[in-house]
């Protein structure tokens, strides 16, 4: 079974600009997380979707926004890049179901801000 | 607020020289207790969960133990491909959101 995949592995930004990153959850699972992990620092939580809402999001500006597509995949956009955007960025999936309350990680995308 | 602490901050540790792990945590009501392990520039795998205190799995050289208000992970007789960082997190009952907590992970170094 294939897992989480994410896309690019590595992007390299300046200042102000735009950055996309990509997510495919395991098959299957229909909830999708993103995350932030900065150096040094632990995992925060950015926004959570599930059958292609947003149901939650942590305490980031609305400059960090996305969306997940019918086939559950999931974006992440990172508008007016700042230098301390810089990070490790995760996206995790969950199946469906209560009984299910684990998350699977992808490889991340690490993003740098110049 | 949900809070995970995790200590050591850091562990060395010599091959075969068993040592824990510790996670103290405060939640409303716990769902889930979760370890994972995560190599450097890469994601965190998914070793274990627990649910209630007194619960212990095991997987390898690895036990997680469970308790009200902590949960330790054992590692016996580590080698040095155990060497990465070991991360906590909390998920609480209350609400629909599966959003856990982490810690900020114990960085475990095995020397051989």
């Amino acid at each position: 079974e294939a897992g989480v995949t994410q896309s690019p592995t590595h992007l390299i930004k300046t200042r102000g600009q735009q950055a996309t990153l990509r997510c495919s959850p395991i098959s299957g699972h229909t909830s999708v997380y993103w995350y932030q992990q900065a150096l040094g620092l632990g995992l925060q939580f950015l926004l959570w979707y599930d059958e292609g809402e947003e149901r939650n999001r942590g305490n980031f500006p609305p400059r960090f926004s996305g969306r997940q597509f019918p086939n559950y995949s999931s974006e992440l956009n990172v508008n007016a890049l700042e230098l301390e955007d810089s990070a490790l960025y995760l996206c995790a999936s969950r199946p469906e179901g209560t009984d299910h309350n684990e998350q699977f990680f992808g490889p991340g995308t690490r993003l740098t801000v110049l | 607020e949900d809070q995970v602490t995790q200590s050591p901050e850091a562990l060395r540790l010599q091959e075969g020289e068993s040592s824990s792990l510790n996670c103290s945590y405060t939640v409303s009501g716990l769902r889930g207790l979760f370890w994972y392990r995560q190599d450097p520039g890469k994601g965190p795998e998914f070793l274990f969960t627990l649910y209630s205190a007194g619960e212990e799995k095991e997987k390898e050289r690895l036990k997680a133990t469970l308790t009200k208000k902590e949960s330790f992970l054992h590692i016996t007789a580590p080698k040095p491909e155990d060497s990465a960082t070991y991360l906590c997190a909390v998920q609480a009952s209350s609400g629909g959101s599966y959003i856990p907590t982490f810690g900020r992970g114990t960085s475990l170094i095995v020397h051989p």
